[in-house]
């Protein structure tokens, strides 16, 4: 199957530091990425569609200026935390779809942890 | 408004039983999947099962079979001769066509515990 992976996969930073979280897909292209945070026994939240090669697409509420998205080519998409603060400390994962495929599913990153201390 | 909705924050079932997991989902976009995750105390979203839309038949996979029934807009997860192994939160989600961005949203989650 499709793998994706994430790096790092566990970050721990100080407060006002600023953090990149890289997602590739390892063996197909994805022109679409989604980036999705999570904290501690909730769901997995949507935060932007990342788009090869155009300005992601933030979801409402999500600050653009504070996670700023960039998907620079078919198999790489990073999100970067800026200036991170204790209440950015959470579960950020990152989904790609393949766009070689029709009815495909998304394949998910295996998670990065961020602790803002 | 609330794409999906799992009302079951927790479920327990014995060891070897079969368990259903409620999902409920609204969309007005004809084209729509819908899929179940499990996710382990480790954070991986481990890919269950996907129905389409346009499925006539149930999905099925191994253990894993989807109730469908469109009108009622309902896509329950039922698992069959539970293991301790499937202890985990488990998530319903939907991902909409292209009217919607492709963007696959999430239900609020289920965790189950296998009794041995």
């Amino acid at each position: 199957g499709a793998v994706v992976s994430q790096h790092p996969s566990r970050v721990i930073c100080k407060s006002g530091t600023s953090v990149k979280i890289e997602c590739r897909s390892l063996d197909f292209q994805a022109t679409t990425m989604f980036w999705y945070r999570q904290f501690p026994k909730q769901s997995l939240m949507l935060m932007a569609t990342s788009n090869e090669g155009s300005k992601a697409t933030y979801e409402q509420g999500v600050e653009k200026d504070k996670f700023l998205i960039n998907h620079a080519s078919l198999t790489l998409s990073t999100l970067t935390v800026a200036s991170a603060h204790p209440e950015d400390s959470s579960f950020y994962i990152c989904s790609a779809r393949d766009s070689g495929r029709l009815g495909e599913t998304q394949y998910f990153g295996p998670g990065t942890r961020l602790l803002v201390l | 408004a609330q794409k999906i909705t799992q009302t079951q924050p927790g479920m327990f079932v014995q060891e070897k039983e079969a368990v259903t997991l409620d999902c409920t989902y609204d969309t007005s976009d004809p084209s729509y999947g819908l899929f179940w995750y499990k996710q382990p105390s480790s954070g991986e979203m481990i890919f269950l099962i996907y129905q389409g839309s346009y499925d006539q038949q149930n999905a099925t996979e191994g253990r894993y079979s989807l109730n469908f029934q469109k009108a009622r807009k309902s896509a329950n997860l039922v698992i069959s001769a539970s293991q301790l192994g499937d202890s985990a939160m488990y998530f319903c989600a939907m991902r909409e066509g292209e009217t919607g961005g492709f963007k696959t949203i999430f239900g609020a989650g289920t965790r189950l515990f296998v009794k041995a």
